[in-house]
């Protein structure tokens, strides 16, 4: 797992942009990945999947982008809005064992009006 | 439809003490994980049920942590002389299992603060 802290990461955007939120997954071997959004006082939030056979999977106003050469994952999301405040967090799963997820240390994504 | 159901949502209780935690899986969902999420951190994996297999214990960070899942349904979590470091918040989540991977849906968690 990776190092973490009290100190999201923050992205802050304005309202009716395009947000990217990046995500560098670590086991070369995981064969599917997933984003969650996370409000706070909620649990995690399923947004999108995509399996390892695939790179790029669309959802409504987001799009998933998987790049196994550099093992990186991005969620885009279109035209954010007010509600898409939240902390996003990628997870990786591998194939072998049991399905658990790894997640990453999350993102806050802020958005200005 | 009903989600992923966790009781109690907050939980104060003095050093020493048990706990116990409960969380009902959607409906149908045979696939039954616990994690942990310490404040402003990532999720950390605590152990998983899968049918009548035995399960993946290979996350609980210490022997003073079970879990249970009774009927295949219903799972509770225990913690046995809770110590400061155990305040958390405490996830449930479910799953399908079939020939693909299914995402994992979570509860709202149980807020453990150790005093």
């Amino acid at each position: 797992g990776e190092s973490v802290g009290l100190h999201l990461p923050t992205l802050s955007v304005q309202e009716g942009d395009n947000s990217i939120i990046n995500c560098a997954y670590s086991n070369s071997a995981s064969d599917y990945f997933i984003w969650y959004k996370q409000e706070s006082g909620k649990g995690p939030q399923f947004i999108i999947d995509i399996r390892s056979n695939m790179d790029k999977r669309q959802g409504q106003r987001v799009t998933v982008l998987l790049n196994k050469t550099v093992k990186h994952l991005s969620l885009q999301i279109a035209a954010t809005q007010p509600g898409d405040s939240a902390v996003y967090f990628c997870a990786e799963s591998l194939s072998q064992g049991a399905q658990k997820l790894v997640f990453g240390q999350g993102t806050r994504l802020t958005i200005n009006p | 439809g009903a989600g992923v159901s966790q009781s109690p949502s907050n939980k104060v209780t003095e050093k020493g003490k048990d706990v116990e935690l409960r969380c009902d899986p959607i409906s149908g969902h045979t696939a039954l994980y616990w994690y942990r999420q310490s404040l402003g951190q990532g999720l950390e994996f605590l152990i998983y049920f899968q049918g009548n297999s035995a399960p993946d214990k290979s996350g609980l960070p210490s022997d003073r942590f079970s879990a249970e899942r009774t009927g295949g349904s219903v799972s509770t979590l225990t913690i046995q002389r809770t110590q400061q470091e155990d305040s958390a918040v405490y996830l449930c989540a479910s799953s399908l299992v079939g020939t693909g991977r299914q995402p994992q849906h979570f509860g709202d968690g149980t807020r453990l603060s150790i005093l």
